[in-house]
């Protein structure tokens, strides 16, 4: 059974600080890893990494992805109270439109 | 307005009952996905489909009947409601598939009594 493992589950920290979210994976037949944000609402797109060692830049976020230890980490830098959501990593594997999901990182971040 | 819509954001039913739950897209994607959240287990695809008139089983199919006689709609139903199924029901489309990126509707929040 494929399994995707997020840690921590949740995190508080203060506007400014630095926070590594990971995402440990144990599938069959990987295609490709996606993180996304939910706010309130609906999850939006992040990033999706296929390659290792291939760094994918948004402004203050950054992800890479190891395939060899299969995992993933998400940074985000000079953390803003607008970063305060779930974020969620997803790994496409096996059949075309097989995704798993895991049960996301809590990220608040206070003033 | 461009986007993926869900209809009704809210839905009280009680056991039993049949219950349809929309969700509309304008961008022309072919693909589209039914999802449902819940504590301690993420998202789970329920449904997908790679277009019109073409659908196949997720994860947890299982109480659960779509179509796709349209590209822009791709309903989700009930046939006979459980306390189980009480959720938060996410529809999703994608250009390319599942594990390409994929654009959100803002959820319908379904509780079943």
């Amino acid at each position: 059974e494929d399994k995707v493992v997020q840690s921590p589950l949740s995190l508080v920290v203060h506007e400014g600080d630095t926070v590594t979210l990971n995402c440990s994976y144990e599938v069959t037949n990987f295609r490709s890893l996606l993180w996304y944000k939910q706010e309130k609402k609906a999850p939006t797109f992040l990033f999706m990494l296929t390659s290792s060692g291939i760094e994918k830049k948004s402004g203050r976020l950054s992800s890479i992805l190891d395939k060899k230890e299969l995992f993933s980490i998400l940074n985000i830098t000079a953390t803003q109270t607008g970063d305060s959501a779930i974020y969620l990593c997803a790994v496409n594997s096996g059949g075309y439109q097989k995704v798993t999901f895991g049960t996301g990182t809590k990220l608040q971040v206070i003033p | 307005d461009a986007g993926i819509t869900q209809s009704p954001r809210y839905k009280i039913t009680e056991t039993g009952r049949q219950v349809t739950l929309m969700c509309h897209q304008t961008w022309s994607h072919s693909y589209m996905f039914w999802y449902r959240q819940d504590l301690g287990h993420g998202l789970r695809l329920i449904y997908y489909s790679a277009a019109a008139d073409i659908t196949d089983k997720g994860e947890v199919p299982d109480g659960y009947v779509v179509s796709r006689s349209k590209t822009e709609n791709f309903p989700l139903t009930l046939e006979s409601a459980t306390r189980s199924q009480t959720s938060v029901y996410f529809c999703a489309s994608s250009e390319w598939g599942g594990g390409q990126p994929q654009h959100f509707g803002d959820g319908t929040r379904l509780s079943i009594l």
